[in-house]
């Protein structure tokens, strides 16, 4: 089961780019790298989903190097509402390894 | 459409006594999990369910723990003699069906609240 590491906070002001690192030295062949969103006292929300190379949707973006020993989560322009935990979830299938999380406060 | 749902969405317990919770996935999702979030932490993955079968149990805590999904639907995780260590958040998700190379994003519910006295 790969072990992910992930910073535990991260400031920013409104307007920045963020980018948040994780690293998954022991990821294996067939898992995927996704990152989820959580605000208190909810379930996390889907942000974005890669393998290899990089990934972009409306939100965010997904750099992964050609190892996949590591992933960067990069939110363009955050606003006072990304302010929220940010996971790193590594596996696929049954084979799951969620990161302790980020925490991303975003100050005005 | 109706997401994840869970219930109960708070459950205060004595030590020593059993819960069950309870999972409600998407229609049609046939893939389903079981994570806990203690205080502050970060999610801890529990079991996965592929339909009705668990193809691997030992994420789940210790013996006390047991998950069962039945219909492809519907999933219940039952803490036996619960101890305050298992006082945390339990989170369900679901996700179209999974397989080596394919994984889909996953739907949580709001979790429940489990508090042991």
């Amino acid at each position: 089961l790969a072990k992910t590491t992930q910073p535990i906070s991260m400031d920013s002001y409104e307007g920045q780019e963020v980018n948040i690192t994780c690293s998954h030295n022991n990821i294996a062949t067939n898992d995927y790298i996704t990152w989820y969103q959580q605000f208190p006292s909810q379930g996390p929300r889907f942000i974005i989903q890669g393998y290899k190379t990089k990934v972009t949707n409306e939100v965010a973006s997904l750099f992964i190097p050609a190892d996949r020993k590591s992933s960067t989560l990069s939110l363009p322009r955050v606003s006072l509402s990304d302010t929220a935990v940010y996971y790193c979830l590594v596996g696929g299938y049954y084979k799951l390894s969620f990161g302790a999380g980020t925490t991303v406060t975003v100050r005005a | 459409g109706a997401g994840v749902s869970q219930s109960p969405s708070n459950k205060v317990t004595e030590k020593g006594k059993d819960v069950e919770l309870r999972c409600d996935p998407i229609s049609g999702h046939t893939a389903l999990y079981w994570y806990r979030q203690s205080l502050g932490q970060g999610l801890e993955f529990l079991i996965y369910f592929q339909g009705n079968s668990a193809p691997d149990k030992s994420g789940l805590p210790s013996d006390r723990f047991s998950a069962e999904r039945t219909g492809g639907s519907v999933s219940t995780l039952t803490i036996q003699r619960t101890q305050q260590e298992d006082s945390a958040v339990y989170l369900c998700a679901s996700s179209l069906e999974e397989g080596l190379g394919v994984f889909y994003e996953q739907y949580f519910g709001p979790g429940t609240r489990l508090t042991v006295t």
